[in-house]
């Protein structure tokens, strides 16, 4: 079975850019996530959706982030316009709401921002 | 609002040698508790669950883990650790009710396994 999947795994833009992350979650999951892994703050979750319908966004930094969820096999993080603190992965993970809260992690897009 | 403490930032163990990785954690409600591991430019994966009953939880690669609800702690033990299990490794908690999906993690373990 194939599990999140996100795109791209590396990203270098310029500060400025307007950067467009994509993920793909696992089939059949409702619950859909968006975290930050850096080394100074570690993992911070941004935003989460359930049925497509963002739950909690209080984790995100600031107007330049946005999420959406159009349907339940698709969602993009975009950031507009990029600054080098954005830099960071960008973790993508969904499970199965109502469920006991395991979820199930993308491989992460390493985004660079110059 | 629930956290996570993970009071070590590395541990460096011999191979073969026992290792505890240590996972407090603060909520005001009931919560479930997990344990994922990270490896080198990979997502996370679960290792082993606390959802409820038997508070010894054994998981993945011969790890377990240990629910004390007096102390808050939920620590992770391995009798005998492999080269393998070189990665970091990550506390979370969640509340129960369901509703409330997220997960709030630790800060992480780096766990280094010296041949």
């Amino acid at each position: 079975d194939a599990g999140v999947i996100q795109s791209p795994r590396h990203e270098v833009t310029e500060m400025g850019q307007e950067v467009t992350l994509r993920c793909k979650p696992i089939s059949g999951h409702n619950s859909l996530f968006w975290y930050r892994q850096t080394m100074m703050r570690g993992l911070e979750l941004l935003i989460y959706f359930n049925n497509n319908v963002p739950i909690d966004d209080s984790g995100m930094p600031e107007d330049r982030f946005s999420a959406k969820m159009p349907n339940a096999s698709f969602s993009t993080l975009k950031i507009q316009p990029s600054e080098p603190r954005d830099s960071a992965v960008y973790f993508c993970a969904s499970s199965l709401s109502g469920d006991t809260g395991e979820l199930f992690f993308g491989e992460g897009s390493r985004l660079t921002v110059l | 609002a629930q956290s996570v403490t993970q009071l070590d930032s590395q541990v460096p163990v011999f191979e073969e040698a026992p290792v505890e990785l240590r996972c407090n954690y603060s909520s005001s409600v009931s919560v479930y508790l997990f344990w994922y591991v990270q490896y080198p430019n990979q997502g996370l994966q679960l290792l082993l669950k606390y959802l409820s009953g038997s508070t010894l939880v054994k998981g993945i690669n011969g790890f377990e883990a240990e629910f004390n609800k007096s102390q808050t702690s939920f620590h992770l033990r391995k009798p005998s650790v492999h080269i393998s299990d070189t990665a970091e490794y990550f506390c979370a908690v969640r509340k129960t009710n369901f509703g409330n999906e997220k997960l709030t993690f630790g800060t992480g373990t780096r766990l280094t396994i010296i041949p």
